[in-house]
C-alpha cells in the first residue's frame, strides 16, 4: 500500500512565477490536509479539503494560495506569483476519516529565487 | 486559544523510557489527541492518537489526564532511532505546537 505521494519533492522559481504542489493520497483516503513548515519551524495547518469540498480554509493566505482536491486525480496547492517569503516545506496528509489519524507525505520543498 | 504547548526539548539514555508531556487545555469533547514525530528533513510520522482511554502500539503508549486537558507519549525503551522532534496535536484545526525535541543518548 503506497503512502501519500507528493510531487515534486524540490521545487525551485523565481519571484513572480506560480507553483503547483501536488499529493495523492493513500489508497482509501478521502481526507487531504496540507501544512506548511518554515525552516526551524512546527507544521501550520494551511487548508482541509474532502473530494470536491474545502471543509476548513482557514490557515491558507487569502491571497495567491488555492487548494484543490477534483473527483479524479491528486490534490493541488497553487501558489501564485511566488515571493521569497513563500520558500518553506509543504507538506501533505491524508486520513481515512476526520480525526484518524493522518499520514504525511515526503513534503515539497519549494525554494523562491 | 487552541494551542498545544510541550517543552521545547528534552534528553533521555538509551534504552529508558522516555515520557513526553503535552498540554491542551483548551480541547473540545470531540478532539481527537495525536502524536507525531519528524526527522530532519523528514515529513511526520504518524505515532498514535486516542480520545479519552489510554492507548498502546507497537510504537508507544498514549496516557490520555482524565480530564483531557493533557496527554503523555510514553516511549518504553527509547533507541537512537527515535530522536526527532515529537508533535502532540488536536483535530480541530490540526493544530501543531512547536514540537519536543528528543535527544536519546547513547
Amino acid at each position: 500500500n503506497a503512502g501519500v505521494m507528493q510531487n515534486p519533492r524540490h521545487l525551485v522559481r523565481r519571484r513572480g512565477q506560480e507553483a503547483r504542489l501536488r499529493c495523492s493520497p493513500m489508497k482509501g483516503h478521502s481526507h487531504v490536509y496540507w501544512y506548511r513548515q518554515l525552516p526551524e519551524e512546527g507544521l501550520k495547518f494551511m487548508v482541509y479539503l474532502q473530494k470536491e469540498n474545502i471543509i476548513d480554509e482557514s490557515g491558507m493566505p487569502k491571497e495567491r494560495f488555492s487548494a484543490e482536491f477534483p473527483k479524479e486525480g491528486p490534490s493541488i496547492l497553487r501558489i501564485q506569483q511566488v515571493v521569497r517569503g513563500d520558500s518553506a516545506a509543504y507538506f501533505c496528509a491524508s486520513s481515512p476519516a476526520s480525526g484518524r489519524g493522518e499520514y504525511f507525505g515526503p513534503g515539497t520543498r519549494l525554494l523562491v529565487l | 486559544d487552541a494551542k498545544t504547548t510541550q517543552p521545547n526539548s528534552m534528553e533521555s539514555n538509551e534504552e529508558e523510557p522516555v515520557h513526553l508531556p503535552c498540554n491542551h487545555s483548551t480541547i473540545s469533547g470531540t478532539d481527537y489527541i495525536h502524536w507525531y514525530r519528524q526527522l530532519p528533513s523528514q515529513g511526520p510520522e504518524y505515532v498514535i492518537h486516542g480520545l479519552t482511554s489510554n492507548v498502546n502500539n507497537r510504537m508507544a503508549s498514549l496516557a490520555i489526564a482524565e480530564d483531557r486537558k493533557s496527554s503523555t507519549l510514553i516511549l518504553h525503551r527509547a533507541t537512537l532511532r527515535d530522536a526527532a522532534v515529537y508533535y502532540c496535536s488536536r483535530t480541530y484545526k490540526y493544530i501543531f505546537g512547536t514540537g519536543t525535541r528528543l535527544k536519546v543518548l547513547a
